[in-house]
């Protein structure tokens, strides 16, 4: 199994450009989660996803879009890139079995908005 | 909000000795996590504490929680150069959690 993976590994954009992230998990999880981390800052959640074709805003969702329309997959939308959102993005996905919510991570997007 | 508080910030202990993070959180939970993170990798889930447990034990991490108090702790024995990361606390929900800003454990050979 590969667990979460995130695509692409690192990204630069220019102010006002676009792009999608892409997490993709093989471990049929309910749920999934975009966080975003700032140096020496925890993570912040910006949107997740209770199932497919469902999403939810999370703490920082201004500037962000998602979609779910596969159970596996869970896309990060920027529709015009600012240079606040110059970060590390992380995508996880956890079982909704037992409502624990172990949280699996992938191994994050570096992106730079110039 | 759930969001965890970890104390102390920054942690530098010698190899062979052992490592103690605080969390404390605000509302009630269902349970709290840890997780280790890597410089420069994603989270890594170490355990998970139910709101009806008092202590658990990993291999060489032991939880306590208080829910009374709203806190927990993370102790990890017999430190080793390995063990050098970020530890965040993750107060949980059924659905979601929420991640403090971590305590940077410096593990010295």
């Amino acid at each position: 199994n590969a667990g979460v993976t995130q695509t692409p590994k690192f990204r630069v954009l220019k102010t006002g450009q676009s792009m999608t992230l892409l997490c993709a998990q093989d471990m049929n999880h309910e749920y999934m989660y975009w966080y975003r981390q700032d140096p020496g800052m925890g993570l912040r959640l910006i949107h997740y996803s209770v199932g497919e074709g469902t999403t939810a805003k999370g703490e920082v969702p201004d500037g962000y879009n998602v979609s779910r329309l596969k159970k596996q997959n869970f896309l990060l939308g920027l529709e015009s890139a600012a240079p606040s959102q110059t970060s590390v993005y992380f995508c996880a996905s956890s079982s909704r079995l037992a409502g624990l919510n172990e949280q699996f991570f992938g191994p994050g997007t570096r992106l730079t908005v110039l | 909000s759930q969001q965890g508080e970890e104390d102390p910030q920054a942690l530098s202990i010698q190899e062979g000795e052992n490592a103690t993070m605080n969390c404390s959180y605000k509302t009630s939970i269902n349970n709290l996590q840890w997780y280790r993170q890597n410089s420069g990798r994603g989270l890594v889930h170490l355990i998970l504490i139910r709101s009806n447990e008092r202590e658990k034990h990993s291999g060489r991490l032991r939880v306590t929680l208080d829910t009374s108090k709203k806190s927990s702790s993370l102790l990890i024995t017999a430190s080793r150069a390995a063990d050098t990361a970020s530890y965040f606390c993750a107060p949980g929900g059924y659905q979601k959690v929420t991640f403090g800003t971590g305590t940077k454990l410096q593990v010295i050979p």
